[in-house]
């Protein structure tokens, strides 16, 4: 079965506190796909980053970072010197290569609160 | 470019009413998606289409929803006779799509139709 889970409901930082999202995985595919999109306020979707399961490089843009670890299914997300602008619902999500429709299995996101 | 855009943005009915939700998905984009997101359920699959080839329902919660995608492009999302548990954010996602197992292309979102069923 596949299955996204986002253990944090809700994370409260002060600005310049880095942060981490977390995000755990259940796939039964060798290969997917996993990715994290923002919702800020306005409501739309932005996507921020693609993984394949067969790259495990960690990936750094900016603020952000990316640590994926296929070990123990996780891919979290950590924004350094949080900002007001960050705050925001951040949500993981996998596509399996079976389903090659692509379709996105979505955690229940973290609502990220950065206060100044 | 333009991204995918959605129609109306919100859209208020009575239950028992039918409904038609609107997408327009990035010009050059084969693939198209709805997704339902509501507080109780999260964002949700409803279903996908792909060019000429039939449409993945898996996700659609039960008859009364169904969706058409007219030459490759737009695509209309109906729900008939609604009641209060579809009222939602119906979001809308197009992507190029490539085959085969190593091939995957994110998904860009439209702002989304909040439907209230009153």
């Amino acid at each position: 079965a596949q299955k996204v889970t986002q253990a944090q409901t809700e994370i409260s930082v002060v600005e310049k506190e880095d942060v981490t999202l977390d995000c755990v995985y259940e796939t039964r595919d060798t290969t997917y796909y996993l990715f994290w999109y923002k919702q800020p306020p306005s409501g739309e979707l932005v996507f921020l980053i693609r993984r394949n399961s067969f790259d495990e490089q960690n990936e750094i843009s900016g603020r952000y970072s990316w640590n994926f670890q296929k070990s123990t299914s996780s891919f979290n997300f950590t924004i350094t010197a949080s900002q007001v602008v960050d705050s925001a619902v951040y949500f993981c999500a996998l596509s399996e290569a079976l389903n090659q429709g692509g379709k996105l299995i979505f955690g229940q996101g973290t609502e990220l609160s950065v206060k100044p | 470019g333009a991204g995918v855009s959605q129609s109306p943005s919100n859209k208020v009915t009575e239950k028992g009413k039918d409904v038609e939700l609107r997408c327009d998905p990035i010009s050059g984009h084969t693939a198209l998606y709805w997704y339902r997101q509501s507080l109780g359920q999260g964002l949700e699959f409803l279903i996908y289409f792909q060019g000429n080839s039939a449409p993945d329902k898996s996700g659609l919660p039960s008859d009364r929803f169904s969706a058409e995608r007219t030459g490759g492009s737009v695509s209309t999302l109906t729900i008939q006779r609604t009641q209060q548990e579809d009222s939602a954010v119906y979001l809308c996602a197009s992507s190029r799509q490539g085959r085969g197992r190593s091939s995957y292309n994110e998904q860009f979102f439209g702002p989304g139709t909040r439907l209230t069923v009153l």
